[in-house]
């Protein structure tokens, strides 16, 4: 099955530095490869994905890079602002018609320093 | 987008009882549903996966009969803590993934169960 690694799993940057978190993944067959930032006391929430069909995608501050033959993916963070601070966890999955599950990396504590 | 309803957000309950935790997809249909458990400080674990009108697929380690999972409709999945022990609790999450798959996974706000 998919094994994803996650690191650092902890990251402290200042206000308004960049930050980056890298996953790498076991099965060639993945084709999706989200983000999710997690609360304290919260569920995971979606900051951005990206599909096996492209190799870069940005939204505003976030971007994400996919790596296909190397099967590593990362997520950067420009401009960081304290209310990014949260863990984030990257995620693989193999997308067709069923119901493939997520597979986690272990997670990233984001502690950004005002 | 898609939106995912958890409830309730933080139940206590006595050893020995049973606590029922539901999931629903709001504005999508979803075929298949999963369930997390996540203890502190570390990465979701499946527990189990949801499909509708049909037995949930339990990870290796979990007790399909002390965690019932029954997804009766294409918006609506429960998962059943039976006969709860203080070592359950933990943080549930469910995650729904809507039929097309265009929207990818979406995951509900999470349940604190404490068992006391």
């Amino acid at each position: 099955g998919e094994n994803v690694e996650q690191h650092p799993s902890t990251l402290s940057v200042q206000e308004g530095d960049s930050a980056v978190i890298k996953c790498t993944y076991s099965d060639s067959a993945s084709n999706y490869f989200p983000w999710y930032k997690q609360e304290l006391g919260k569920g995971p929430q979606l900051i951005i994905d990206i599909r096996s069909n492209v190799g870069e995608k940005k939204d505003q501050r976030i971007a994400v890079t996919l790596n296909k033959t190397a099967k590593h993916f990362s997520l950067h963070i420009t401009e960081t602002q304290p209310e990014d601070s949260a863990v984030y966890f990257c995620a693989a999955s193999f997308i067709n018609n069923a119901g493939n599950m997520l597979t986690f990396g272990g997670g990233t504590r984001l502690m950004v320093k005002p | 987008g898609a939106v995912v309803s958890q409830h309730p957000s933080r139940v206590i309950c006595k050893s020995g009882t049973s606590v029922k935790i539901e999931c629903r997809s709001l504005d999508f249909q979803a075929t298949t549903m999963f369930w997390y458990r996540q203890f502190p400080k570390q990465s979701l674990m499946l527990m189990a996966t949801s499909n509708e009108g049909s037995k949930a697929t339990y990870e290796q380690g979990v007790e399909k009969d002390k965690f019932l999972i029954n997804h009766a409709s294409l918006t609506l999945s429960t998962l059943t803590v039976t006969s709860a022990h203080p070592e359950d609790s933990s943080f549930y999450i469910c995650s729904a993934r809507e039929t097309t798959g265009v929207y990818g996974y979406t995951f509900g706000s999470g349940t604190r169960l404490t068992v006391v």
